[in-house]
């Protein structure tokens, strides 16, 4: 069974600052990682599919790089509606698995 | 518009049985795998389950396999989730989702399970 680690945990950042999370999995996914948005008391959005790919609707701030094992995604400037829990999931292997969470909050 | 709406959650005794539904509409439910997520509150997402848009082929994760099953009506656009024997550590918020095989993209507002005694 495949792991999902994010890094960090919680990021503290202001707005117009540049994010950068991390997704690392414990054995390669090739490129079957998406990348989710959940705020609170709201259900998760899909943001980037096969590791770069923005789904419909999401801003171009939002992009997503990596394959194999370590991906990234960047929020090129932070709007006041990023401020949210992101959580990466693997769907090359059974079961799909999704990471723990990185907190993006304000500072 | 994409609409997923879940409901059947509620609050139900150890080892008791709830049918969750989730009634979708604005694209050709057949043409979708349909995926059951799972999120303690505060907590991280996990998988449950998943069935192929004409519901021949279905998933269970490891911690679910033998007390829950999942079905699809597609005359009437609707999911299923058949929750049995269940214990207090499926308290959740449940979620149905639309996707691909292994990747759900659109998801419903959730129903809360609890499970207490």
């Amino acid at each position: 069974e495949i792991v999902l680690t994010q890094s960090p945990a919680t990021l503290s950042l202001s707005p117009g600052e540049r994010a950068t999370l991390s997704c690392r999995a414990s054995q390669s996914v090739s490129n079957y990682l998406a990348w989710y948005q959940q705020k609170p008391g709201q259900a998760p959005r899909l943001l980037i599919f096969a590791a770069f790919n923005r789904a419909t609707g999401i801003p171009a701030r939002f992009s997503g790089s990596g394959s194999g094992t370590d991906f990234t995604l960047t929020i090129s400037s932070l709007e006041p509606e990023d401020f949210a829990v992101y959580y990466c999931q693997q769907h090359s292997n059974w079961p799909p698995a999704f990471g723990q969470g990185t907190k993006v909050e304000i500072k | 518009e994409v609409q997923l709406v879940e409901s059947g959650g509620g609050l139900v005794q150890p080892g008791g049985s709830l049918r969750l539904s989730c009634v979708v509409s604005g694209f050709t439910f057949s043409d979708y795998w349909m995926h059951w997520v799972r999120q303690v509150p505060g907590k991280g997402l996990v998988w449950v389950s998943r069935i192929d848009g004409d519901g021949r082929t279905t998933s269970y994760a490891d911690s679910v396999k033998g007390r829950f099953t999942i079905s699809r009506d597609n005359a009437k656009n609707t999911l299923y989730l058949q929750v049995n024997s269940l214990r207090v550590d499926d308290t959740a918020v449940y979620y149905c989702a639309r996707g691909t095989v292994g990747r759900p993209d659109y998801w419903g507002q959730g129903t809360l399970v609890t499970v207490s005694p």
